[in-house]
């Protein structure tokens, strides 16, 4: 198994473009998020999918769109780029048939200029 | 929401000596309170977990214990090695998906 790969590793955007992060996991997990890790706070919430076809906000979900359209792959959307977004971006999976542990991708390192 | 607090933000040890870093959170309904490590460049990983329904659990030289009345839970690494520096986060579960984490502990062990 791959577990959760995210793609890119790095990007760097202007303020105002838009982009995608990928996000796909091979592990058949129900419930998908993403986080981002700024210094000093930890690991925030931005969405989550308990399911296909099923996403809920987290604690900052301004800025950000999801879709949630197969089991495997959870894409977090940038509409219109900001330097406020500049962050490292985590991709989580987990499954409440194996206890909500949650596995975690190797991140995607977000600058915006 | 939840509101997770983890102290120290740094923290320095001799090898082979104890670590413990602590957190407290302030939901009670928080049912599930996972442990990360995370090292340079990598995305955390889950080192050991508690549920509510437990006050201790050891997996070798790490241990976590809860205290619910206190709203209080606390990683004890011993006999640490080089290779347990990293950063580490606690976290608190409420709901079916949402963790809150912590904002870290910068653990260095000094060979």
């Amino acid at each position: 198994n791959a577990g959760v790969t995210q793609t890119p590793k790095f990007q760097v955007l202007k303020t105002g473009q838009s982009m995608t992060l990928q996000c796909a996991q091979d592990m058949n997990h129900e419930y998908m998020s993403w986080y981002r890790q700024d210094p000093g706070m930890g690991l925030r919430l931005i969405h989550y999918s308990v399911g296909a076809g099923i996403t809920d906000q987290g604690e900052v979900p301004n800025g950000y769109n999801v879709s949630r359209s197969t089991t495997e792959d959870f894409p977090l959307r940038l509409l219109s780029a900001a330097p406020s977004q500049t962050s490292v971006y985590f991709c989580a999976s987990s499954s409440p048939r194996k206890g909500y542990e949650q596995y975690f991708g190797p991140g995607t390192r977000l600058t915006v200029t | 929401g939840e509101n997770v607090e983890q102290h120290p933000s740094t923290l320095s040890v001799q090898e082979g000596d104890s670590a413990v870093i602590k957190c407290t959170y302030s939901d009670s309904a928080s049912n599930y309170f996972p442990w990360y490590k995370q090292e340079l460049g990598k995305g955390p990983q889950l080192i050991i977990d508690i549920r509510s329904n437990v006050g201790e659990k050891k997996d070798q030289r790490i241990a976590v214990t809860l205290n619910k009345t206190a709203k209080h839970f606390s990683l004890h690494i011993t006999e640490t090695q080089p290779e347990d520096s990293a950063v580490y986060f606690c976290a608190a579960k409420t709901g079916a998906n949402n963790l809150f984490f912590g904002t870290g502990t910068r653990l260095t062990v000094i060979p």
